[in-house]
């Protein structure tokens, strides 16, 4: 089992839509947890971090965690266009507090 | 401002080269990050400095050597590498260095796309 899992797509959303992306992890001890967008040829951009179990809400993009279920989502309404890019979900390590990544998913949003 | 600069954007050496590249932040952070990343996969950590000190090294070949003069400056030393190193590489600082603060948000620069003939 990959310490942390994602779904590498496609995923492909319509213009509007709902875009709901996903991530597992293995850690039970891991407290923090990342999303990052990377457009291709690009480096990695934060989008969002949560720590505590809920909801977090920044715009159009809400982090989902559920630490009893190990994992983590996050949704972007109102998808455009611009938000086609590749998805990375980061957990930090308890161990050392360093991060492990998920493969990423690749989204594409079709206008 | 979240800002960490990299240098140079490109870089194409031979195999026989030396070269260096260079990351900056003046964010006051005391973590600094060394990520190579090649298509399609997620980055993968080199090396870690915290507090100026080498605390991360993830079994790298000696042919990258990593330097942190100071608490805003790393660089990558690279000497006789492999067309297999070519990649982008990925610089990122943080806040927190001293394993207390679980939060570590890290920041990355634009990176450096290496090609090596």
């Amino acid at each position: 089992q990959k310490e942390v899992e994602q779904n590498s797509g496609p995923l492909s959303v319509p213009e509007g839509a709902i875009a709901s992306l996903n991530c597992t992890y293995s850690d039970r001890g891991s407290q923090s947890f990342f999303w990052y967008r990377q457009y291709s040829g690009k480096s990695p951009e934060l989008i969002m971090f949560i720590y505590s179990n809920g909801d977090k809400e920044d715009g159009r993009f809400t982090a989902q965690l559920n630490k009893a279920s190990q994992y983590v989502s996050l949704l972007i309404r109102d998808s455009q266009p611009s938000d086609s890019a590749t998805y990375l979900c980061a957990v930090n390590k308890a161990s050392n507090y360093q991060l492990i990544w998920g493969a990423g998913t690749k989204l594409i949003i079709k206008p | 401002d979240t800002e960490v600069t990299q240098t140079p954007k490109h870089l194409v050496m031979g195999m026989t080269n030396k070269k260096s590249l260079k990351c900056e932040q003046h964010m006051g952070h005391r973590a600094m990050y060394w990520y190579k990343q090649k298509a399609k996969k997620p980055p993968e950590l080199m090396f870690v400095y915290s507090y100026e000190k080498l605390s991360i090294n993830e079994s790298v070949p000696s042919r990258f050597s990593p330097e942190c003069p100071n608490s805003s400056l790393l660089n990558l030393h690279l000497h006789a590498l492999q067309p297999e190193d070519s990649a982008l590489y990925l610089c990122a600082s943080s806040q927190a260095a001293r394993g207390r603060d679980f939060k570590n948000i890290q920041y990355f620069g634009a990176g450096t796309r290496l090609s090596v003939l």
